[in-house]
């Protein structure tokens, strides 16, 4: 298994501004993925954090709004950029263990609000 | 691309009912199948994981069975209770992807 923490675990932002979440995993993963749950809606993928090169971004997703960074098979960081209230969301990091090579793993997730 | 349909989208029992939540997939070539429960504005908890080559798999109350060839997941929750109150999502993997369905919100009643 994999313990997942992040921050913050909530904040709330003026538009315009940017906020960077952090995920921190307690032991390696060969896989690490950042989601976005809109209110009242399910988990949409926004791009798998890749270590040591760039995150591969889901349609609809672009490095310019999201940008990602994962220096290490333990840490990725994931910023809303420029932010509007239809930014609102719970962002979840998400992980596959090295020994679990197809169980997944979430953390508790950052609950945005932009005003 | 893969499609992952949950019914019913929600439910609500009394306490102490057996009751069975459906997910369906449209490509059964999948790795793994695994269900989470959610708690309002919570991250997500690992209920079970179903590999492909399994049928079922069973954690206390809750029992999920995996039919790979017509594409069904059920999970069952056995004597339900208030606690059990969450959204269940289910979700289908492949390599390099994770495919939600919508959730059932299950609401168990004293």
């Amino acid at each position: 298994s994999a313990v997942i923490s992040q921050k913050p675990s909530r904040d709330i932002c003026q538009r315009g501004t940017s906020l960077t979440i952090q995920c921190q995993v307690d032991s390696q993963v060969t896989m690490m993925f950042w989601y976005r749950q809109q209110p009242g809606q399910s988990l949409t993928l926004i791009a798998t954090a890749n270590q040591g090169s760039e995150a591969t971004y889901e349609s609809g997703f672009v490095i310019d709004k999201f940008p990602i960074s994962r220096p290490n098979l333990t840490f990725s960081t994931l910023t809303v950029s420029n932010m509007s209230p239809e930014d609102s969301s719970i962002y979840l990091c998400s992980v596959r263990p090295l020994t679990d090579a197809y169980e997944q793993y979430f953390g508790p997730g950052t609950r945005l609000t932009v005003t | 691309k893969q499609e992952v349909t949950q019914i019913p989208a929600a439910l609500s029992v009394p306490e102490g009912e057996n009751l069975v939540l459906n997910c369906s997939f449209t490509d059964s070539a999948i790795y793994n199948l695994q269900w989470f429960r959610q708690d309002p504005g919570k991250g997500l908890t690992s209920l079970l994981l179903i590999q492909s080559s399994q049928r079922e798999q069973t954690s206390g109350r809750l029992n999920a069975s995996l039919d790979k060839s017509s594409g069904r997941s059920t999970l069952y929750i056995a004597a339900s209770q208030p606690g059990d109150s969450a959204t269940y999502l289910c979700a289908v993997i492949g390599y390099s992807t994770l495919t939600f369905g919508k959730g059932t919100m299950l609401l168990v009643s004293p």
